[in-house]
């Protein structure tokens, strides 16, 4: 079956270090997707690709990159890990046709930084 | 005026009742609408997605799009305890080639036994 993963599942990391947390999905979909969930924002879009070298600031951008280099995979890094880069991050993918729009969702990972 | 607001509840209801989760989004142009229902400590998972006007119904779930009203809501028919969760609503802006979803902070929903 078709998926989308996350890893790792739980990172703690210290404040200043460069941290990577890796998507990968197996839908074949263009569109991936990067969003931080913290209490009270709800979900904020961070980056988002619609496809090979595509690759698009989000709403919280500032202190993160992506690269996307092939389909299937998506990494988020934050250059210099920050206390109030301390949240769950959930990457997602959907199709850019028939599907109209419909995200899936990785299991997420919960980075803690101090 | 937030792009797409709920109500945060938390929203109580008996167990066999019916839950309605309401949305309410401020793009005119907005085109694609979803309900996602989301467990404490895991991921969103779609439950309904809606399109045009009307009502939408799949099982216990019927969703309601008036783009006249720019509202969506999600009614939970039969409500059971394990549907207690917190629903998203996400809206997809003016199309195009825009496939990003704007999300609500969503509405915690208990269903009492």
């Amino acid at each position: 079956d078709a998926e989308i993963t996350q890893s790792p599942r739980h990172k703690i990391t210290e404040t200043g270090r460069q941290v990577t947390l890796a998507c990968h999905q197996t839908w074949n979909h263009n569109n991936m997707f990067w969003y931080r969930q913290d209490l009270g924002h709800g979900l904020r879009l961070i980056h988002y690709s619609y496809g090979v070298q595509d690759t698009n600031k989000g709403e919280v951008s500032d202190g993160y990159s992506v690269s996307r280099s092939n389909t299937e995979d998506l990494p988020l890094t934050l250059e210099s890990a920050a206390s109030s880069q301390t949240s769950v991050y959930f990457c997602a993918s959907s199709d850019a046709g028939a599907a109209k729009n419909i995200q899936y969702f990785g299991a997420g990972t919960r980075l803690s930084v101090l | 005026q937030k792009e797409v607001e709920q109500n945060s509840g938390p929203l109580s209801v008996p167990e066999g009742a019916i839950a309605s989760l309401n949305c309410t989004y401020s793009d005119r142009g907005s085109q694609s609408f979803f309900w996602y229902r989301q467990y404490s400590g895991k991921s969103p998972e779609l439950i309904m997605s809606i399109y045009s006007n009307g009502d939408k119904e799949d099982g216990r779930f019927t969703a309601q799009l008036n783009k006249a009203s720019q509202y969506v809501s999600l009614l939970i028919r039969d409500s059971q305890p394990s549907d207690s969760a917190t629903y998203l609503c996400a809206v997809n802006k003016s199309g195009g080639s825009n496939y990003k979803l704007t999300f609500g902070k969503g509405t915690l929903l208990t269903v009492n036994p």
